[in-house]
């Protein structure tokens, strides 16, 4: 079991529904992050956040909402999602940001239908 | 960001071998890169990091090489076992950054 529990694994979804993913962290770690996975793409960074500021939102659609209520939790709240952000949500922390490793969760396997 | 690539989608080797897993980067402001493995339906898992004022780093089986003349790095895996099996990802970054740059992965099959 990892250090980082994502929840739901899998989800699908129509594009007028709203869902929200989940991601907990068990490190005491101070940063945490959304990444989006595509096949055939590498890994994107979507959101981070620091000590729950975010800092980085990396021109990722408003039909994606973050919220980091304190440093171990972080929501990615979805709304009117098109069928191309098919793909998996992956949640990770670091201890700081910059200079330490970043450890992942599962992931969340969305379906926009 | 800079374009962090793998030199080999795939990679295939024979239980008990070497493997070798290659990475390009192209931003001479990283100094620090990470390998990550992932299984199928799992995240990504670190493996081991290596900072820019060092060229060799070992953990357990595990080797990675860094040549920052050429800006390359290497992953070696020794006695390569079935559960190696999976994707291999680099990753680079900076002490201040916070968005690592991840390669497309090098997908690493052990045959028996």
């Amino acid at each position: 079991e990892t250090g980082v529990t994502q929840t739901p694994r899998h989800l699908v979804m129509g594009m007028t529904n709203k869902k929200s993913l989940k991601c907990e962290q068990h490190l005491g770690h101070n940063a945490m992050y959304w990444y989006k996975q595509s096949a055939k793409k590498p890994l994107e960074l979507m959101f981070v956040y620091n000590f729950k500021e975010q800092t980085e939102n990396n021109s990722v659609p408003s039909r994606f909402s973050p919220e980091c209520p304190n440093s171990s939790h972080l929501f990615l709240h979805l709304h009117t999602l098109q069928p191309e952000d098919s793909a998996l949500y992956l949640c990770a922390s670091s201890q700081d940001i910059g200079n330490s490793p970043l450890h992942f969760g599962n992931g969340t396997r969305l379906t926009v239908t | 960001g800079e374009s962090v690539g793998l030199h080999l989608p795939t990679l295939s080797v024979q239980e008990g071998d070497n493997s070798i897993i290659n990475c390009a980067y192209s931003n001479s402001a990283s100094d620090y890169f990470i390998w990550y493995k992932q299984e199928s339906g799992k995240g990504p898992q670190f493996i081991i990091d290596i900072r820019s004022n060092m060229d060799k780093r070992q953990g357990q089986r595990v080797t990675v090489l860094l040549n920052k003349t050429v800006k390359h790095l290497s992953l070696q895996i020794a006695a390569t076992q079935p559960g190696d099996s999976a994707v291999y990802f680099c990753a680079e970054g900076d002490n201040y950054g916070q968005n690592f740059v991840f390669g497309p992965g090098t997908r690493l099959s052990v045959l028996p």
